[in-house]
């Protein structure tokens, strides 16, 4: 069956920095791999979506890449700020019309 | 815009009593999909529906649980005589299109039952 690995429970970053989020998985080649956002008590929510055939994608401070070959996926948020603190969650295709999510990683961001 | 709305927020039942969760789907949305939060793990799947129809329920526990999306008014997810295990935030989303073509979902805020 499926497994998704994302990095640590929890990753604390200074603000400004760069926060690197980590997704592996196993047992699957999933024709996309997407990122949410959830916050405390709130569904969560759509970042961005990266094709099996892209490398990369960008939407303002947000960035992902996609490895199939090791079967990862990066996601990075550059100049982060406090409001950045929140769970972050990637979610696989797997087909059958439905994703497969990790348990996510908590990212708190210290002024 | 009003988004997807789920209600109630929060549902307290006692063991062996029903429970009843409902999820407005966003304005031109007619696909909708039921995942359960469990603490400490992440989102699994339950059901997929369209208008009047179960097009993928292979996440539903076999009892207990049923879910129906009717032609008028929201998608229900039934749970029939509650059990503490059934405690967890329950999350429905809606996409215009089956997600086979890889855009995001929407979801709602959830609503939190609670078994005592």
């Amino acid at each position: 069956s499926q497994k998704i690995e994302q990095n640590s429970e929890a990753l604390n970053i200074q603000e400004g920095k760069t926060a690197t989020l980590t997704c592996n998985y196993t047992n699957y080649s999933p024709a996309y791999l997407q990122w949410y956002r959830q916050d405390p008590g709130r569904g969560p929510v759509f970042l961005l979506l990266i094709r099996e055939n892209e490398k990369e994608k960008r939407k303002e401070r947000l960035k992902v890449t996609f490895d199939t070959t090791l079967k990862q996926s990066l996601f990075h948020i550059t100049a982060s700020q406090p409001a950045d603190s929140a769970t972050y969650l990637c979610a696989l295709d797997v087909g059958a019309n439905n994703l497969f999510f990790g348990t996510g990683t908590r990212l708190t961001v210290i002024p | 815009n009003a988004g997807v709305m789920q209600n109630p927020r929060h549902l307290v039942r006692r063991r062996g009593q029903e429970a009843r969760l409902r999820c407005s789907p966003m304005k031109g949305h007619s696909h909708v999909y039921w995942y359960r939060q469990l603490p400490e793990e992440g989102l699994k799947f339950m059901v997929y529906l369209q208008k009047e129809n179960i097009i993928d329920e292979s996440g539903m526990p076999k009892e207990r649980f049923s879910a129906e999306f009717p032609k008028e008014g929201p998608s229900i997810l039934r749970i029939q005589q509650v059990v503490r295990g059934d405690s967890a935030a329950y999350f429905c989303a809606s996409s215009p299109i089956s997600d086979r073509v890889g855009r995001g979902y929407t979801f709602g805020s959830g609503t939190r039952l609670t078994v005592v």
